[in-house]
């Protein structure tokens, strides 16, 4: 299947300041991109939508001022969480999916955890 | 909106046997997608199987296969000669053939298997 990646795997900050997360379609271009939340030893919850080249879609509830995403190519979005805070510590997955070739599949990042101190 | 439903959080069963993991849905679309897939200790997403709603016929793949039961909303997973590796979580999820085709998880099935 294709290749998704996410940088950093792991990341540890400062309360207060900001961390990005890279995700790269490695062999495929990416038309969309999740970027999902996973709290331990729970579900994956969707927090936002990203198509290339325009604004994402944030799920009620998630602040998109808090959460920057940005898709400014094919193969790559990031995911900003801006003036961290401890709660905000989590697992971090991205998937990505072209709506072009595929009816259905997305195909997952190996996720990034994320700890603010 | 759509809502996956998992009802067993966690099930063990030991090396070669056969388990099946429960899943329904609720939706008022006709055509749709769903999904098994399976979270290991690595926590990397994995697709298990699939099985698009128009088809009948129930989608296999090896030692996996489904029991879809649409009328029902209704889509469990057999796992047949089990093994260690089986050993993760099990997310249920449905996706919407139109629109933004994100997908829906339930809240996952932590299986064991117990050499």
């Amino acid at each position: 299947g294709a290749v998704v990646s996410q940088h950093p795997s792991r990341v540890i900050c400062k309360s207060g300041t900001s961390v990005k997360i890279e995700c790269r379609s490695l062999d495929f271009q990416a038309t969309t991109m999740f970027w999902y939340r996973q709290f331990p030893k729970k579900s994956l919850m969707l927090m936002a939508t990203s198509n290339e080249g325009s604004k994402a879609t944030y799920e009620q509830g998630v602040e998109k001022d808090k959460f920057l995403i940005n898709h400014a190519s094919l193969t790559l979005s990031t995911l900003t969480v801006t003036s961290a805070h401890p709660e905000d510590s989590s697992f971090y997955i991205c998937s990505a999916h072209n709506r072009r070739t595929s009816s259905y599949e997305q195909y997952f990042g190996p996720g990034t955890r994320l700890t603010v101190t | 909106a759509q809502t996956v439903t998992q009802s067993q959080p966690e099930m063990s069963v030991q090396e070669a046997e056969t388990v099946t993991l429960s899943c329904t849905y609720d939706t008022s679309e006709n055509n749709y997608y769903l999904f098994w897939y399976k979270q290991p200790p690595s926590r990397q997403m994995i697709l298990v199987i699939r099985q698009e709603a128009y088809k009948q016929q129930n989608a296999t793949e090896n030692r996996f296969s489904v029991n879809f039961q649409k009328a029902a909303k209704s889509f469990s997973l057999k796992i047949s000669d089990s093994q260690l590796g089986d050993t993760a979580m099990y997310f249920c999820a449905f996706m919407k053939i139109q629109g933004a085709q994100k997908l829906v998880f339930g809240q996952g099935t932590r299986l064991t298997i117990n050499p």
